[in-house]
C-alpha cells in the first residue's frame, strides 16, 4: 500500500531564516505530487505542483519554492521566511490514471516568530 | 474552468439526527467529484468520490454522497451522527475534460459540529 510522510511534524523559526519542508511517497512510482497551505484550520491554498522530476509549476508568487529531485521525494523550501509563511503545510500525492484523487500527509505546522 | 462551492462555513447537528453538508461545483465537461475529511492537525482523508454510474455513492465511516447532475450539486449526507463527525469537510471536483496532470479544486471547506 501507498503511503506519504511529511516532516518536521512541527516547526518554529524566526523571520529571515531558511526552510526546508520535505514530504515522500511510498508504495507507488511517478506519482503527482503537490504542496498546499492551510491558514487557521481553513481552506487549501495549492502552492506547487509536480508531475515528474524536475517538472514544478507555481501557483502562486511567494518567496517559497519547491523542488523535485527524486521521484517520490518532494521539497519546499524558502532562503528567508516571513510571519505570513505561517501555516499548516499539507504534501498530496496522486495517481496519473483514473480518477486522479489525492492523498495526503500528516501535514507540518509552521510558525514563524 | 472548473470550481466547486460549499455555501455553509458551519453546520451544527444533534448527535443522532441525520447531516447533510453541502457541495454545488461548476466544469465544462463532466465531473469527478470527491469528498476529504480532516481532523484537527491532520491532513485530508479521503471519505468517497463520484466517477460515474449509480449517483449515490458510499464511503467511509457511512458517509454516502448524492450526485445531481441537473442541480450540479454532491451533498454529503449521513443518517445518524457522531459526536465524532465533528470535523472539518472538504469537496473537491475535477473536470473530465482537463488533463490528469490538472490539480483537484476544492471547497473552502465546511466545519461539522454534532453536539451530543
Amino acid at each position: 500500500s501507498q503511503t506519504i510522510h511529511q516532516w518536521p511534524a512541527t516547526l518554529v523559526q524566526p523571520v529571515g531564516s531558511p526552510l526546508s519542508l520535505e514530504c515522500t511517497v511510498e508504495g507507488t512510482s511517478n506519482p503527482n505530487l503537490y504542496w498546499y497551505r492551510q491558514a487557521a484550520g481553513r481552506g487549501l491554498q495549492l502552492l506547487f505542483y509536480s508531475v515528474g522530476i524536475g517538472q514544478i509549476s507555481s501557483e502562486v508568487p511567494q518567496n517559497l519554492s519547491a523542488s523535485r529531485p527524486q521521484d517520490r521525494q518532494f521539497i519546499l523550501s524558502s532562503k528567508k521566511l516571513l510571519l505570513s509563511d505561517s501555516g499548516f503545510y499539507l504534501c498530496a500525492w496522486s495517481v496519473t490514471t483514473g480518477s486522479y484523487e489525492q492523498y495526503f500527509g500528516p501535514g507540518t505546522r509552521l510558525t514563524v516568530t | 474552468a472548473q470550481s466547486v462551492a460549499q455555501p455553509e462555513d458551519q453546520v451544527n447537528v444533534a448527535e443522532g439526527n441525520p447531516l447533510t453538508v453541502k457541495c454545488t461545483y461548476s466544469v465544462s465537461g463532466n465531473p469527478y467529484l470527491f469528498w476529504y475529511v480532516q481532523y484537527p492537525n491532520r491532513g485530508l482523508q479521503f471519505l468517497l468520490k463520484y466517477i460515474t454510474g449509480d449517483n449515490l455513492v458510499k464511503g467511509s465511516y457511512g458517509f454516502e454522497a448524492e450526485f445531481n447532475k441537473s442541480q450540479t450539486s454532491f451533498h454529503l449526507k449521513k443518517p445518524s451522527a457522531l459526536v465524532s463527525d465533528s470535523a472539518l469537510y472538504f469537496c473537491a471536483v475535477r473536470d473530465t475534460r482537463n488533463s490528469g496532470n490538472t490539480p483537484l479544486v476544492f471547497g473552502k471547506g465546511t466545519r461539522l459540529s454534532v453536539i451530543a
